[in-house]
């Protein structure tokens, strides 16, 4: 079943201490990126990769770092996650760049708490 | 830059009556244009998108949404709500530099 997966689904941290989240797809797309959802706010970018070993920030790159050694996976890593990084993070690929219209396919969601 | 501006927060209506959702945008480059349902706690699922091919664009379950250059809008409609529209619905650019702007959404409620 072609599909995007992210692990943990659930997590609950604390402050300073270092955390993965990972992101993996099946679907041999070259494009992949991280959301974060904020009630009021949508989603906003945080990083996308147009291929491995390239990524660019998004609009709320502040706190996170990305890697994409391969194509299928795009980890998310928070080096001193704070209280403010509290959210519901997506991981969404695509196949190819988005301004040809390429629809994005979503993960189900990682729900972080960071006391 | 790219932008989109959902116009309403909140959309009421009753069952069986229509359903507009708004939606402008602005964008330095040729956009495209697309509509992300979420239904309480869950995931996102395309409604349908825009490329330049054809300015009504369908989409799933009955919706649709026409593209207005001069307006720069990107509505979307639908002729008769069902309960199991009740969601919140997101408009979404993607544009230059693969960058995505999402709306902040626009929760839909259902009245029976």
């Amino acid at each position: 079943e072609a599909q995007v997966t992210q692990n943990p689904r659930y997590l609950i941290t604390v402050t300073g201490k270092k955390l993965t989240v990972t992101c993996s797809q099946n679907m041999n797309h070259e494009y992949m990126s991280w959301y974060r959802q904020d009630p009021g706010l949508g989603l906003r970018q945080i990083y996308y990769s147009m291929n491995v070993e390239v990524t660019d920030k998004g609009d709320v790159p502040e706190g996170y770092k990305v890697s994409r050694k391969e194509k299928r996976n795009f980890p998310l890593i928070l080096e001193s996650p704070s209280p403010n990084q509290t959210s519901l993070y997506f991981c969404a690929s695509s196949p190819a760049l988005l301004g040809g219209g390429y629809e994005q396919y979503f993960g189900p969601g990682t729900r972080l708490t960071v006391t | 830059a790219q932008s989109v501006t959902q116009l309403d927060s909140h959309v009421s209506v009753s069952e069986g009556t229509p359903v507009l959702l708004r939606c402008n945008y602005s964008s330095s480059y040729s956009p495209s244009l697309f509509w992300y349902v979420q239904h309480p706690n869950k995931g996102l699922q395309l409604l349908l998108k825009y490329t330049s091919a054809a300015t009504l664009v369908k989409g799933i379950n009955g919706f649709e949404a026409e593209f207005k250059k001069s307006e720069t809008s990107f509505h979307l409609t639908k002729p008769s709500a069902h309960m199991s529209d009740a969601a919140e619905y997101f408009c979404v650019v993607a544009g230059g530099y693969q960058k995505v702007t999402f709306g902040t959404g626009t929760k839909l409620q259902v009245i029976p």
